[in-house]
């Protein structure tokens, strides 16, 4: 067990809907990492938080978005969602901010969209 | 663009055979992170290295960093099923990109 927690762990919807997938990091960790994770593309990642401000971005789409609470949960949300969309979205917590420290991930909530 | 290439794509093998597999890239990283991931499973951290040439020593897995701090490789002796699962090696830089690179993984099944 990681210490982060993520959910739904299953979702399935249909294009163009809207889905907020959820996360709570490990009690201590700041930073807070989503990614997106299929077969072809391996491991992308999405965006970073750190203490509630928004860090680093990577290949996020505009159709997605995310925030940090303050109690340092954070929700991706994913709208106008199409087929390839579809995929393992991984949240991970670390207690640095750079990179190189270990990132502890969650589980991951497996996107269906049909 | 940094990229981290991982070869062999897949990888099955039998119970107590040894193998190697590569993390290379063209960039310099000033760290590089080895992760496991099993099925219906997020990764979790193998180890991490920082200096160029260095090797880690964890159980059958032994980790070096290339002398340029570009290249990886992992190897695992006497393999057994539990070291079934993806492995994935991830880059990282200091500075204002503190992004990790991720190589799209090494998937390791080891048949009993």
């Amino acid at each position: 067990d990681s210490g982060v927690t993520q959910t739904p762990k299953h979702l399935i919807t249909a294009t163009g809907q809207r889905v907020t997938l959820r996360c709570s990091p490990r009690s201590g960790d700041l930073s807070v990492y989503w990614y997106q994770q299929s077969l072809d593309q391996g491991l992308q990642f999405l965006i970073q938080y750190y203490n509630g401000e928004e860090r680093a971005k990577g290949n996020i789409l505009e159709r997605f978005s995310a925030q940090q609470f303050p109690d340092l949960h954070s929700e991706l949300n994913l709208s106008s969602l199409e087929l390839g969309d579809s995929a393992l979205y991984f949240c991970a917590s670390s207690v640095a901010l750079v990179a190189g420290g270990e990132l502890f991930f969650g589980e991951g909530s497996r996107l269906t969209v049909l | 663009t940094q990229l981290l290439e991982q070869s062999p794509q897949f990888l099955s093998i039998q119970e107590g055979e040894n193998l190697t597999v590569y993390c290379n890239s063209s960039s310099v990283f000033s760290s590089l992170q080895w992760y496991r991931q099993e099925p219906g499973e997020g990764p979790v951290l193998l180890v991490t290295v920082v200096t160029g040439g260095e090797v880690k020593k964890l159980k059958r897995l032994t980790f070096q960093f290339g002398d340029a701090r570009k290249d990886s490789s992992l190897h695992i002796t006497a393999a057994q099923p539990g070291d079934t699962g993806l492995y994935l090696c991830a880059g990282g830089n200091a500075g204002n990109n503190r992004k990790l690179i991720w190589g799209l993984g090494t998937s390791l099944a080891v048949n009993p």
